[in-house]
């Protein structure tokens, strides 16, 4: 089966940079995803790494390291609306599918 | 107007009804898919369609069935509803070869 961990509270104020870890087990992934949730609405996606190494959209930026099994996201200058929950999740290889599997998800608190 | 549609928003029922969660999308994808959400559990797979002759089975389908009516419409039934199918219920929508998946509002259903 698969498994995805990350940690389920980080705290940060805002300004700052903060960095959402993800760790999973899995075989057979075509890459990792990130997903942006707030107060229980609608998940959004926010990156995606099919290949190890970064890849910068704006303020985040997101990182993968297949040889390690091993994920984060970077959320930089951070704001007060980046508070919300986000979750990693691996692109699955299913018989010619493709499918999500989603961590737990990391709460994330910005303080002023 | 949203692209991915739920419907009903918010759904009180009784342990042993029948009930239809219904998902439109005005995206034009052949992908859809149904997830639950459970606090501090993350998304989870219930069911997938990758077209309209094509229905497949997630993590977590017992208790729900699906029906793909048309390339546009994905629904979720649950045929005797039980406490525990108390959850944030969301469809998603994704193109062919695509890593996005694109989110409905959700439906909070609650089981007594």
């Amino acid at each position: 089966g698969q498994s995805l961990e990350q940690p389920s509270e980080v705290t940060a104020v805002e300004g700052a940079i903060v960095q959402i870890n993800c760790t999973y087990q899995t075989s057979g992934f075509y890459g990792l995803s990130w997903y942006q949730q707030h107060d229980g609405g609608a998940p959004t996606f926010l990156s995606y790494n099919a290949l190890d190494g970064l890849e910068e959209t704006g303020r985040f930026s997101s990182f993968l390291s297949r040889s390690d099994s091993y994920g984060y996201l970077l959320l930089q200058e951070l704001q007060m609306k980046d508070s919300a929950s986000y979750f990693c999740a691996v692109r699955l290889k299913r018989s010619g599918y493709s499918t999500l599997t989603f961590g737990k998800g990391t709460m994330l608190l910005v303080s002023p | 107007d949203a692209d991915v549609t739920q419907t009903p928003r918010n759904r009180i029922t009784k342990t042993g009804k029948r009930i239809m969660l219904e998902c439109s999308q005005t995206k034009g994808h052949d992908r859809m898919y149904w997830y639950r959400q459970d606090p501090g559990l993350g998304l989870r797979l219930i069911y997938y369609s990758f077209d309209v002759k094509d229905i497949n089975k997630g993590e977590i389908s017992d208790g729900y069935s699906v029906s793909r009516q048309a390339q546009a419409k994905f629904s979720l039934s649950l045929e005797s509803a039980i406490p525990n199918q108390t959850a944030l219920y969301f469809c998603a929508t994704s193109a062919e070869g695509a890593y996005e998946q694109y989110f409905g509002p959700g439906t909070r259903l609650t089981v007594t």
